[in-house]
């Protein structure tokens, strides 16, 4: 089945470093990518998404693109402040129409320093 | 819009009681969606509606039920709680959209520990 594997965390940065949080895929099909955020005692948001290979999305500094012949969807920013320190989570939907049942990475704790 | 809201927000129980888990969405969406997620895992799909009766299976539905009477509401029943129930409650929601790579709005969670 589908599948999606990131980088083990927790990942601890200072302010205004480089940040790389790696994610693969296993899918069959076209899927769409996403990567959605935790902040603490909150829910998940969605921070930027990709529906077809080479496609970037982007959002609050945050990059990722869509790499099909790599199978992988990293997030990066460069220049990471202490308000991004959350949980990360890379996902994948199944399915091109109708419910979009996500398959999620375990998730990467960041946490970055003043 | 209060967006996806859900009660409680803990809860403790013992095991064999049951309970309902709440979720409500004020935003019209066709689908809404239940998850868990375990310590230092990702979401796993619990159960899933595409509009008011009818659901559907996901990936670990074992152990849970669920309805959908209305639009906006969509409970998670626990009948028989057990350990490995223990885990974070997370109900989503989303809107079909031309392009159906719709995001799916996620309500805050419910931590529930059975004991």
């Amino acid at each position: 089945g589908n599948s999606v594997t990131q980088m083990e965390g927790p990942v601890t940065l200072s302010e205004e470093a480089f940040l790389t949080i790696n994610c693969t895929y296993t899918a069959t099909g076209y899927p769409s990518l996403f990567w959605y955020v935790q902040y603490p005692g909150e829910g998940l948001q969605l921070l930027l998404k990709a529906t077809k290979a080479d496609d970037k999305g982007s959002n609050k500094g945050f990059e990722a693109t869509y790499r099909k012949e790599t199978t992988s969807f990293h997030l990066e920013k460069g220049s990471v402040q202490v308000s991004d320190s959350a949980v990360y989570f890379c996902a994948l939907s199944e399915g091109a129409q109708g419910a979009q049942k996500l398959v999620f990475g375990q998730g990467t704790r960041l946490t970055i320093n003043p | 819009n209060a967006g996806v809201t859900q009660t409680p927000k803990f809860r403790i129980l013992k095991i064999g009681q049951s309970m309902t888990l709440q979720c409500a969405q004020d935003m019209n969406h066709n689908y809404m969606y239940w998850y868990r997620q375990d310590p230092g895992m990702g979401l796993k799909l619990i159960y899933y509606s595409v509009g008011a009766g009818i659901t559907d299976k996901g990936e670990v539905p074992n152990g849970y039920n669920v309805s959908r009477s209305t639009t906006e509401d969509f409970p998670l029943r626990l009948e028989l709680a057990a350990p490995s129930q223990t885990s974070v409650y997370f109900c989503a929601s989303s809107l079909i959209s031309s392009g159906g790579r719709n995001e799916q709005f996620f309500g805050p969670g419910t931590r529930l520990t059975v004991l």
